[in-house]
């Protein structure tokens, strides 16, 4: 079945550090991928989205380009914030069926 | 453009009793999916509705049902609740176009924080 693979956490940054956030996955045919953050006691938010290969997707400084051959989509900042403290989340979005597989989630705390 | 929004916020129940939550989806979205995130986990599918009907469950057991109504908002019910069914519940709404391939992007809601006792 589909998987989603997030490094370890949780992750403590400077403020102005660079940020990578390593995610892979596993999936039947050609998935959706998608990074969302969630801040302390709220639900989702999209971040951003790639729907192919080779697709960038980027929003609010953070960039991840979908990489087929490596099966991954790792988030990337090039210089953090202490509003960026959150929980991030990479996940897989199914043709076959809409369904949405996350990663355990990794959490970012960006000291000032 | 009215985003996702969840009822209750909060909510404390007993083991044994019944729980509905409900979802109202974004406006212009027609398809409604239902996960469960535990504490210091990543949200799991429950199942999804389309055009009230259900297209698509995860691996939760019977007692978990919903339902999804002609303006697109949906309930998510739990019977006979156990301890482990703490969690928060959240709703996404996407819009599936006639004919048009799965694979649209979901939308959430706060969530419901649901605390079985």
């Amino acid at each position: 079945g589909d998987s989603v693979t997030q490094m370890e956490g949780p992750v403590t940054l400077s403020e102005e550090a660079f940020l990578t956030i390593n995610c892979t996955y596993t999936a039947t045919g050609y998935p959706s991928l998608f990074w969302y953050v969630q801040y302390p006691g709220e639900g989702l938010q999209l971040l951003l989205k790639a729907t192919k290969a080779d697709d960038k997707g980027s929003n609010k400084g953070f960039e991840a380009t979908y990489r087929k051959e490596t099966t991954s989509f790792h988030l990337e900042k090039g210089s953090v914030q202490v509003s960026d403290s959150a929980v991030y989340f990479c996940s897989l979005l199914s043709r076959a069926n809409s369904k949405l597989t996350f990663g355990k989630g990794i959490t970012l705390s960006v000291r000032p | 453009e009215t985003g996702v929004t969840q009822s209750p916020t909060h909510l404390i129940k007993t083991r044994g009793q019944q729980v509905t939550l409900r979802c109202s989806s974004q406006s212009g979205h027609n398809t409604v999916s239902w996960y469960q995130q535990a504490l210091g986990q990543g949200p799991q599918f429950i199942f999804q509705y389309y055009r009230e009907e259900e297209n698509g469950r995860g691996n939760f057991p019977p007692r978990f049902s919903g339902l999804q109504f002609p303006n697109y908002s949906s309930e998510l019910n739990v019977n006979a609740l156990e301890l482990d069914d703490s969690a928060l519940y959240l709703c996404a709404s996407s819009l599936r176009l006639a004919g048009g391939l799965w694979g649209e992007t979901q939308y959430f809601g706060p969530g419901t924080r649901l605390l079985v006792l």
